[in-house]
């Protein structure tokens, strides 16, 4: 089984400018999330979609993050203007059904500068 | 909302040793409480998980324990090897996502 395919690995850019990432849940997982991991603290969940539609997203900072979910398979999630701050990796995860069975993906390392 | 504690934050032991991290949770409403490692550069992988009807689970080297009563589980590795040196991290899922602890960073020392 493919796992969760996240791009890309690194990305360095200048405040205020902006960065979209981009993941590829595991085949038939309905559930895909969003989580940001500052440097040496636990993931944070910024968004969590069941198919297409959008099931929790109250900690996503809206007046710069956006994140999409078309036809219920692939994600993007976006971040304009980035701030120095917004520096962490970014992990996709997936799940088939709720409470289990949740697999990551290797993340997106964002370096704001 | 869900706020789950992990101890300790770094853990060192000898090699063949056994190491214990434990986790406390607030929402009695989670059932869930997967087990993560996460290598330099990847993403957190499952290593176990327990579910509240189950008070132990074992695979190999690897134990978790729930106590639902106290809301609070624990990682057990025995006979500890190199490739254990990682990130741990526990987790709870109230409302069916995932909210971490803030992980141990485990040293096993040859």
């Amino acid at each position: 089984e493919a796992g969760v395919a996240q791009s890309p690995r690194y990305k360095i850019i200048e405040k205020r400018q902006s960065v979209a990432f981009w993941c590829n849940p595991i085949s038939g997982h309905a559930t895909l999330y969003w989580y940001q991991q500052i440097l040496g603290q636990g993931p944070k969940l910024l968004i969590q979609f069941q198919n297409n539609g959008v099931v929790d997203d109250s900690q996503l900072p809206k007046d710069r993050f956006s994140a999409e979910r078309l036809k219920g398979v692939d994600s993007t999630l976006k971040i304009q203007p980035a701030k120095l701050e917004d520096s962490a990796v970014y992990l996709c995860a997936s799940s088939p059904s709720a409470r289990s069975g949740y697999t990551f993906g290797s993340g997106t390392r964002l370096t704001v500068v | 909302g869900e706020n789950v504690e992990q101890h300790p934050s770094t853990l060192s032991v000898q090699e063949g040793d056994s190491a214990v991290i434990k986790c406390t949770y607030s929402d009695s409403a989670s059932n869930y409480f997967p087990w993560y490692k996460q290598e330099l550069g990847k993403g957190p992988q499952l290593i176990i998980d327990i579910r509240s009807n189950v008070g132990e689970k074992k695979d190999q080297r690897i134990a978790v324990t729930l106590n639902k009563t106290a809301k609070h589980f624990s990682l057990h590795i025995t006979e500890t090897q190199p490739e254990d040196s990682a990130v741990y991290f526990c987790a709870a899922t109230p409302e069916d996502k995932l909210v971490f602890g803030a992980g141990t960073i485990l040293r096993v020392k040859s």
